[in-house]
């Protein structure tokens, strides 16, 4: 089975520094994604990662501990668009993505 | 400028009815799925395909077909609507290792 956990909710600061977390538990792991999705919108793509360690992309970096099923995603330089829901997804044997229910970013000025 | 595109976008539509979700890709990808997702909650897997003539059903495939006549064309189709199936549906393409490209979505109301 796969089980996919993070929080419902995080509020931060416009100009701050936020992590999400994300834990999972899937079968044959071969990856986990992180993507962003604002309301009424459909989710975009903003990292994959697959082995142990930090992917940084611009503002937004991802980490990813295999051995201890955990990732999180980190927001710098927090900006009121970035306020968005954001799903944390791990991927297993069957290579077909398991989604969790995502975190709602509140971004306040 | 979107790659993968869903119509309609929105949709009501009365019990009993068929209606067919329609979902185009540019990108040749070979893999595409169909998602279903309710306000705040997780993405439901309803069906994917790995390329032409193959399709697979996911955890809420029981009420729909798909059909992968084509490499750019994905369509779902609900046999008979009903409320319960009032929702988002998310199509998306993928190559592998790579992230999912979503399309626009159809929101869909039964009445």
């Amino acid at each position: 089975g796969q089980n996919i956990d993070q929080p419902t909710e995080m509020t931060a600061t416009e100009g701050a520094i936020v992590q999400i977390n994300c834990t999972y538990q899937t079968s044959g792991f071969n990856g986990l994604f992180w993507y962003q999705q604002h309301a009424g919108e459909a989710p975009t793509f903003l990292s994959y990662n697959v082995l142990d360690g930090l992917e940084e992309k611009g503002r937004f970096s991802s980490f990813l501990s295999r051995s201890k099923g955990y990732s999180y995603l980190l927001l710098k330089e927090l900006q009121m668009k970035d306020s968005a829901s954001y799903l944390c997804a791990a991927s297993g044997g069957s290579y077909i993505p398991t989604f969790g229910r995502g975190t709602s970013l509140i971004v306040h000025p | 400028e979107a790659d993968i595109y869903q119509t309609p976008r929105y949709l009501v539509i009365g019990t009993g009815k068929k209606i067919t979700l329609e979902c185009s890709q540019t990108m040749g990808h070979d893999k595409m799925y169909w998602y279903q997702q309710d306000p705040g909650m997780e993405l439901h897997l309803i069906h994917y395909s790995y390329g032409v003539n193959s399709t697979e059903k996911g955890d809420l495939s029981s009420e729909s077909t798909v059909s992968r006549i084509r490499t750019e064309h994905f369509p779902l189709t609900l046999e008979s609507a009903r409320p319960s199936h009032t929702s988002q549906y998310l199509c998306a393409s993928s190559v592998r290792g790579e992230g999912y490209t979503f399309g626009s979505g159809t929101r869909l109301t039964v009445v």
